[in-house]
């Protein structure tokens, strides 16, 4: 089956802008996660979804940031204002159960490009 | 938020056994211990998950002491096609009860042929 995919792949915009992020689940899968991870470090959790309802957000950097899952499938996340420093690779997950600690599936990013 | 350490990178020859450490001295009380592993240019893929003690698939191994502060991955007879950053994933304690979701530093680990 497919498995979680991510659009735009690549995104450059120019500061100020606003721009929305998208995630397509695995069919099924109850949770969603959102992570950004800088070149060469790790992912940070943004993030997470179980169904439509948004149960940790305490990753999100500042109120430019939000996101939502409003069907409990596909996932939106959105950058106000954007800033150079919000330049990252932006990935989403997506897990068959409700824990957290659920095996996490990848997408394959969206690299985002401020100038 | 405290961090969890790995070493940043490990040099291995193909046919070893290799033993990558994760540190994550607030690990959250009923939170199990994940690697992942990534290539270039592609998202964590999972690798095996435990909460104490031992686990072991198809893959590797991964050994968890009764502290939980630390957890060690163990990759068998390594191969060229190992090469690739491995990160552990735990849910850290900050700030009180407050617990969040944290990769660790990540392990470039490259086999030599």
């Amino acid at each position: 089956g497919a498995g979680v995919s991510q659009s735009p792949r690549y995104k450059v915009t120019k500061r100020g802008q606003d721009v929305a992020l998208r995630c397509d689940p695995i069919s099924g899968h109850v949770s969603l996660y959102w992570y950004r991870q800088a070149l060469g470090q790790g992912p940070e959790f943004l993030t997470y979804f179980n169904y439509e309802a948004q149960q940790d957000k305490s990753g999100l950097p500042n109120d430019r940031f939000s996101a939502e899952r409003p069907e409990g499938s596909i996932s939106t996340l959105t950058i106000q204002r954007t800033e150079q420093r919000d330049s990252a690779m932006y990935r989403c997950a997506s897990s068959p159960g409700r824990r957290e600690s659920d095996t996490q599936y990848f997408g394959p990013g969206t690299r985002l490009t401020v100038l | 938020l405290a961090k969890t350490t790995q070493p940043i990178s490990m040099d291995s020859y193909e046919g070893q056994e290799v033993n990558i450490t994760c540190s994550h001295n607030n690990i959250a009380t009923n939170d199990y211990i994940t690697w992942y592993q990534q290539f270039p240019s592609q998202g964590p893929r999972f690798i095996i998950q435990g909460y104490k003690t031992k686990v072991t698939n198809e893959v590797a191994s991964l050994f968890i002491p009764a502290d939980r502060k630390s957890s060690t991955l163990s990759l068998p007879r390594v191969s060229l096609s190992d090469t690739a950053v491995y990160y552990c994933l735990v849910g850290v304690l900050y700030s009180g009860s407050a617990r969040q979701l944290t990769f660790g530093s990540g392990t470039q680990l490259t086999v030599l042929p």
